[in-house]
């Protein structure tokens, strides 16, 4: 099972700074990741899909990167919105196996 | 408009078994899977199982392999997932989704359904 290891677990930071969340996986997932956001009682929204590809209606605000192993999400400018989970997921080897990575919480500092 | 709609919170005993249903419209049902995820309280996300309602295949994460059967019926659009066995630790909201928006992505997502086991 490919595991999905995000860091920092949490984000500290004020509205207007720059938020960069990190995604590892144990073997390579070429750019078969995407990034989800979570805000609290809410189902997840796909934000970042392949990598590097914003879903529909996600603010251009939003951007991700990486290949292989190394994954990141960038926010340049938080906005009071944005402060919530987010969660990394790849899909590389499935079938079977679709996982997620554990989180970070973005939160205003 | 894709949207997902939930059956309502259940309250299970130890050991019971607990059928959820998500219903879809806006889309052909039989040309997207269905995901199953669970989120136990204050936890991360775990993928439970896929199905192609085309023609019924499902697939199970290992981590829930034996205990999870996933089903769908093409006649009402509804995709099922059933727990069997049920612990505390199955207390979680089920989310479904699919992948209608964005392929082979889970999007969008359904509400979620809190399950409670407790005796």
């Amino acid at each position: 099972e490919i595991v999905l290891t995000q860091s920092p677990a949490t984000l500290s930071l004020s509205p207007g700074e720059r938020a960069t969340l990190s995604c590892r996986a144990s073997q390579s997932v070429g750019s078969y990741l995407a990034w989800y956001q979570q805000k609290p009682g809410q189902a997840p929204r796909l934000l970042i899909y392949d990598a590097s590809n914003r879903a529909t209606g996600i603010p251009a605000r939003f951007s991700g990167s990486g290949s292989g192993t190394d994954f990141t999400l960038t926010i340049s400018s938080l906005e009071p919105e944005d402060f919530a989970v987010y969660y990394c997921q790849q899909r590389a080897n499935w079938p079977p196996g679709l996982t997620f990575g554990g989180g970070t919480k973005v939160e205003i500092k | 408009d894709v949207h997902l709609v939930q059956s309502g919170s259940e309250l299970q005993k130890p050991g019971a078994t607990v059928k959820i249903s998500c219903k879809v419209s806006g889309y052909t049902f039989t040309d997207h899977y269905i995901y199953w995820v669970q989120q136990a309280p204050g936890k991360g996300l775990d993928w439970m199982g896929l199905i192609d309602p085309e023609d019924g295949e499902a697939i199970y994460s290992a981590n829930f392999q034996g205990r999870v059967t996933i089903t769908a019926d093409t006649s009402t659009d509804t995709a099922y997932m059933e727990l069997s066995s049920l612990t505390y630790d199955d207390t979680a909201v089920y989310y479904c989704a699919t992948d209608s928006l964005t392929d082979n992505w889970f999007d969008p997502w359904g509400p979620g359904t809190l399950v409670t086991v407790s005796s």
